[in-house]
């Protein structure tokens, strides 16, 4: 199993540009998720798909959107890329049910974006 | 607002001690508390879970602990060894959410040889 796999792994834009971030797991997970990380800080949620055919905000969705493509695949897309969206961004999973590990996440490699 | 706190400052441990971590938080009480490791370049990997009626979690030698009252969970490494430096991720359950965590940004743990 590849797990959670993120595409790219680098990008760079310029100002303005847009571009969507692909996401995919093979954990047959319900819940899928886009955190962003920056220096010093928490991870922090942009948006979340509980399950397939169901996408909500999270604390930092301003400039994105989201489509939850099917089960296996959550996209992130930024429609006009700001300097403060430099960032690094994470697709996480987690399977909601039961288990001695509940809600543990799984997450992708990361995506690196800089926005000039 | 809910708030995690974690030593922002790196740890610097001399292998074969324990390392402690301390994760605090404010303004509410989660129902469970996760804890992450994070590697350079890398996403994080989930470690423990604690659930808020268990005082205390083992694995191998991690062991968390989840007090309630101070509003404070530990994460201890015994017989640390210098693969365990990393950056460690306190991320307890948000409130009033059965999906969101909220995240501390991290201590980094230096094991030195």
């Amino acid at each position: 199993n590849a797990g959670v796999t993120q595409t790219p792994k680098f990008q760079v834009l310029k100002t303005g540009q847009s571009m969507t971030l692909q996401c995919a797991q093979d954990m047959n997970h319900n819940s899928m998720y886009w955190y962003r990380q920056d220096p010093g800080m928490g991870l922090r949620l942009i948006y979340y798909s509980a399950s397939e055919g169901t996408t909500d905000k999270g604390e930092v969705p301003n400039g994105y959107n989201v489509s939850r493509l099917n089960k296996r695949e959550f996209s992130l897309r930024l429609e006009s890329a700001a300097p403060s969206q430099t960032s690094v961004y994470f697709c996480a999973s987690s399977d909601q049910t039961g288990g001695g590990n509940l809600y543990e996440q799984y997450f992708g490699p990361g995506t690196r974006l800089t926005v000039t | 607002s809910q708030k995690i706190e974690q030593n922002s400052e790196a740890l610097n441990i001399q292998e074969g001690k324990t390392a402690t971590l301390t994760c605090n938080y404010t303004n509410y009480s989660p129902a469970y508390l996760q804890w992450y490791r994070q590697d350079p370049g890398r996403g994080p990997v989930f470690l423990l879970l604690i659930r808020e009626n268990e005082k205390e979690k083992r694995k191998e030698r991690l062991k968390v602990t989840f007090d309630t009252t101070l509003k404070q969970s530990l994460f201890h490494i015994t017989a640390s060894q210098p693969a365990d430096s990393a950056t460690y991720l306190c991320a307890p359950l948000r409130r009033d959410s059965n999906y969101q965590l909220i995240w501390g940004a991290g201590t980094k743990l230096i094991i030195k040889p």
